[in-house]
């Protein structure tokens, strides 16, 4: 029972490259989110999906695309990256909308 | 809005000495108030969940309560181990929360044996 898991663990993007953050669970948890973490801003909200088939954007959604593959499967896509978004990324689900959140172990992304 | 603000932002303790963590919080109907221990590296793990100004949760050396206002997050005789950033987050019951967590900034817990 691994949890949620992302990839890649680490990347390095240059400005105007493009890629898509994975993220997996294996709870059977309904609710899925991708965070963003930066030094003095604490997490905050991208996008969430409160089930299969439904994704909502956040507190900070611009530059971002997300799609929920399946029950399983949330990825983010960053369509031209910008120094901005330089941050460490955690996904996180929980069984229902307003249940306890269950982080992944993160993607270190850095945009030069 | 809601907001999360989490005190002391950093707190030094020996090994076995006893202390708090503040959480303080205004939000627009409290669905959930959440306590995660985050280590260098990692993503936050899930502690506790307080639903109610009076309950209390423990877990080993930790006991979270509630009051309407504030959590505190209460360490008893910690050890090394117990070193991390500790966060709290709370789940309003607004229109447009959607089961958002809003964060503090996490309160850094180093023990010294």
């Amino acid at each position: 029972n691994a949890g949620v898991t992302q990839t890649p663990k680490f990347q390095v993007l240059k400005t105007g490259q493009s890629m898509t953050l994975q993220c997996a669970q294996d709870m059977n948890h309904n609710s899925m989110y991708w965070y963003r973490q930066d030094p003095g801003m604490g997490l905050r909200l991208i996008y969430y999906s409160a089930s299969e088939g439904t994704t909502d954007k956040g507190e900070v959604p611009n530059g971002y695309n997300v799609s929920r593959l399946n029950k399983r499967e949330f990825s983010l896509r960053l369509e031209s990256a910008a120094p901005s978004q330089t941050s460490v990324y955690f996904c996180a689900s929980s069984r229902l909308l307003y249940n306890e959140q269950f982080f992944g172990p993160g993607t270190r992304l850095t945009v030069l | 809005e809601d907001q999360v603000t989490q005190s002391p932002e950093a707190l030094r303790l020996q090994e076995g000495e006893s202390s708090s963590l503040n959480c303080s919080y205004t939000v627009s109907g409290l669905r959930g108030l959440f306590w995660y221990r985050q280590d260098p590296g990692k993503g936050p793990e899930f502690l506790f969940t307080l639903y109610s100004a009076g309950e209390e949760k423990e877990k080993e050396r930790l006991k979270a309560t509630l009051t309407k206002k504030e959590s505190f997050l209460h360490i008893t005789a910690p050890k090394p181990e117990d070193s991390a950033t500790y966060l709290c987050a709370v789940q309003g019951a607004g229109g447009t929360s959607y089961g958002k967590l809003t964060f503090g900034q996490g309160t850094i817990l180093t023990v010294h044996p």
